[in-house]
C-alpha cells in the first residue's frame, strides 16, 4: 500500500505561477524524497529531506517538511512550460532494516506556455 | 556512466509466455529494485534486493521471479505472463549505506500481454 499521498491528483496552471503539491504519509520516516517523471520515462530525484529538518530549497524547488502533521509541500516558484510533468513523493520506514522507498500516486502539473 | 539501462523497452507477450526483464547499474550501488507502475496506481515494489546475494518480497510480488546475478544486475521474471501484468516495469538502484542515498531510475519496459 502507498505509505505517501500526494495532493492535488493534478494541477494545471500558466507558466511563471507557482506550482504547490502536497504529500501526506502514515507511519514515522528517516526521509522524504521528491521525484519528476517525464511522460515516457524514469523518475528522477529532486530533492531529500531528512526528518529533523523542516525545510530545503535547491534552485526553484522549496520543500517543506512537518513531521507532526506526516506531511510535506513541493513548492516549483516561477513555473516553466518544461516542469510539466508528474511529482512524486516517497517515504521510507523510521523502523531499520532495508531501505525501501514507498511511492505515492503522483501529482499530474501541466504548466501552460 | 549509462546509471540504470534496462531491456528491452517494449514487449509484447501472450497469454502463458514467459520472459525476462534485464536490469544493469554501473554505479556500483548495493540495493536494486524493481516496481511496477499502473495507471492511478503510483510505483509499487515487486521485488528488491538489498545487497548482492539477497532477495525479497515487496508489496506485489505474485506472479513474479527475481535474480540477483551479481552486483550489477538484476533480473525480473514472468514465468506465465498474464494480462494483468501489462504495465511499465521500472528498475532502480540505491546505495543507502551513504546515508539513504536516493534512487536512480531506468527508463523502463513497457510490457503488454494479450
Amino acid at each position: 500500500s502507498q505509505q505517501g499521498e500526494e495532493d492535488p491528483q493534478a494541477l494545471s496552471i500558466q507558466e511563471g505561477e507557482n506550482a504547490t503539491m502536497n504529500c501526506s504519509y502514515k507511519t514515522s520516516i528517516n526521509n522524504l524524497q521528491w521525484y519528476r517523471q517525464n511522460s515516457g520515462r524514469g523518475l528522477v530525484h529532486l530533492i531529500l529531506i531528512r526528518s529533523n529538518e523542516r525545510e530545503k530549497h535547491s534552485g526553484r524547488l522549496r520543500v517543506t517538511l512537518d513531521t507532526s502533521k506526516k506531511s510535506s509541500s513541493l513548492l516549483i516558484t516561477a513555473s516553466r512550460a518544461a516542469d510539466t510533468a508528474s511529482y512524486f513523493c516517497a517515504t521510507d520506514g523510521a523502523s531499520g532494516g532495508s531501505y525501501i522507498p514507498t511511492f505515492g500516486r503522483g501529482t499530474s502539473l501541466i504548466v501552460h506556455p | 556512466n549509462a546509471g540504470v539501462t534496462q531491456t528491452p523497452k517494449f514487449q509484447v507477450l501472450k497469454t502463458g509466455q514467459s520472459m525476462t526483464l534485464q536490469c544493469a547499474q554501473d554505479m556500483n550501488h548495493n540495493s536494486m529494485y524493481w516496481y511496477r507502475q499502473d495507471p492511478g496506481m503510483g510505483l509499487r515494489l515487486i521485488y528488491y534486493s538489498a545487497s548482492e546475494g539477497t532477495t525479497d518480497k515487496g508489496e506485489v510480488p505474485n506472479g513474479y521471479n527475481v535474480s540477483r546475478l551479481n552486483k550489477r544486475e538484476f533480473s525480473l521474471r514472468l514465468e506465465s505472463a498474464a494480462p494483468s501484468q501489462t504495465s511499465v516495469y521500472f528498475c532502480a538502484s540505491s546505495d543507502p549505506g551513504q546515508g539513504n542515498s536516493p534512487l536512480h531510475f531506468g527508463n523502463g519496459t513497457r510490457l503488454t500481454v494479450t
